[in-house]
């Protein structure tokens, strides 16, 4: 089956650092994403990691560790417009990404 | 702006009815996938066409179906709607070859409310 976990909600300070976790548990591995939603808008793309390791880009960087199907996003600095969900995607195969529910995440001065 | 347009922005229908939905995925890209969204949900994988076959579908019935054209814009047909259709439509295109990560890019959506 397939499941993915993470924080239903967190709350964080402008110019703080906040780490979002994601477990999960797919049939299928291709690589996992990570996209920012918007309230009212479509998601748009952060970041990926196929090999174990971090990946740094800017304010944000994602983690994963295939072996304990686990990954995380790090946002530093963060600003008023870092508000948004933010979706844990492992990818199944031919592109076919499983999101979980997200995690709302709200950035108070 | 991702380059990948959906129509109608919004719409409201009365439960039995059919809807179609359609989608132009972004220039070059021959892979389009959709996903229905729930209020305060992450979205949900309801199938994928690549070169206008279906190519991997989720846990939706028969009555949600696609199509995907030559010239890789698509559409999602949903018949005897329900009450709990009522969602964010997502249309996402990609091409899988030319891109190394593969990421989706998303269409603005289509809101459906099913009374």
């Amino acid at each position: 089956g397939q499941n993915i976990d993470q924080p239903t909600e967190m709350t964080a300070t402008e110019g703080a650092i906040v780490q979002i976790n994601c477990t999960y548990q797919t049939s299928g591995f291709n690589g996992l994403f990570w996209y920012q939603q918007h309230a009212g808008e479509a998601p748009t793309f952060l970041s990926y990691n196929v090999l174990d390791g971090l990946e740094e880009k800017g304010r944000f960087s994602s983690f994963l560790s295939r072996s304990k199907g686990y990954s995380y996003l790090l946002l530093k600095e963060l600003q008023m417009k870092d508000s948004a969900s933010y979706l844990c995607a492992p990818s199944g195969g031919y592109n076919k990404l499983i999101f979980g529910a997200g995690t709302r995440l709200a950035v108070h001065p | 702006e991702t380059g990948v347009t959906q129509s109608p922005t919004h719409l409201i229908k009365t439960r039995g009815q059919q809807v179609t939905l359609r989608c132009s995925s972004q220039s070059g890209h021959n892979t389009v996938s959709w996903y229905q969204q729930a209020l305060g949900q992450g979205p949900q994988f309801i199938f994928q066409y690549y070169r206008e076959e279906e190519n991997g579908r989720g846990n939706f019935p028969p009555r949600f179906s696609g199509l995907q054209f030559p010239n890789y814009s698509s559409e999602l047909n949903v018949n005897a709607l329900e009450l709990d259709d009522s969602a964010l439509y997502l249309c996402a295109s990609t091409n899988p070859i030319a891109q190394g990560a593969g990421e989706l890019f998303f269409g603005e959506g289509s809101r459906l409310t099913v009374l």
